[in-house]
């Protein structure tokens, strides 16, 4: 069946380090990947999203790149800030013909920044 | 546009009891998840509705839980009777009807506790 690996946490770093959350996954067909941030207390938010191999993905500074020869999506973002801090989860949409539309997720990776 | 309505927020009960909880989808998406979060781990599928029928509730455990989605727009999922291990967040998403692979919204989840 489909699953998503995520690196495990916390990552705790600096303000304006470069961050990268590894994701791989895998699945039958082509899916759909996606990157849901949770900030402390509120529920799950769309962060980025690519559709098809080789789009690229970004948004609010962070990017990530669909990588069907590698199976992954990793998450990058050139100056993490404190307001950064978070937990990240990757997750893949396979289309199926029985209608099935849900996203599987990773287990998250929790984001530290430190001032 | 308003977003994905979940209550209550909290809920504490003892082993045993029983407990519903409501969710009201984004106006026009006809698709609707009930999701498991446990503390530390990634969302979990319990149940998906297109409109007020069932697509997939093959991770939801039956002797237990219940969901129901009459008039394909708001749902309910019920517990009965709860076990210290359904001490979870439970989260509701909705999506658009196309494209297929659009983004699922979440709820602010409600945190439910089992004693």
């Amino acid at each position: 069946g489909d699953s998503v690996t995520q690196m495990e946490g916390p990552v705790t770093l600096s303000e304006e380090a470069f961050l990268t959350i590894n994701c791989t996954y895998t699945a039958t067909g082509y899916p759909s990947l996606f990157w849901y941030v949770q900030y402390p207390g509120e529920g799950l938010q769309l962060l980025l999203k690519a559709t098809k191999a080789d789009d690229k993905g970004s948004n609010k500074g962070f990017e990530a790149t669909y990588r069907k020869e590698t199976t992954s999506f990793h998450l990058e973002k050139g100056s993490v800030q404190v307001s950064d801090s978070a937990v990240y989860f990757c997750a893949l949409k396979e289309l199926r013909d029985t209608g099935r539309r849900a996203l599987t997720f990773g287990s998250g990776t929790r984001l530290q920044v430190q001032p | 546009e308003a977003g994905v309505a979940q209550s209550p927020r909290y809920k504490i009960i003892e082993k045993r009891q029983s407990v519903a909880f409501w969710c009201n989808p984004i106006s026009g998406h006809a698709t609707l998840y009930w999701y498991q979060q446990i503390l530390g781990q990634g969302p979990k599928l319990l149940i998906q509705f297109q409109n007020n029928g069932v697509v997939d509730d093959s991770q939801l455990p039956k002797d237990r839980f219940s969901a129901e989605r009459l008039k394909g727009v708001d749902s309910t999922l019920k517990i009965q009777p709860a076990k210290l291990e359904d001490s979870a967040v439970y989260l509701c998403a909705s999506s658009a009807p196309s494209p297929p692979n659009s983004p699922l919204h979440f709820g602010n989840g409600t945190r439910l506790t089992v004693t």
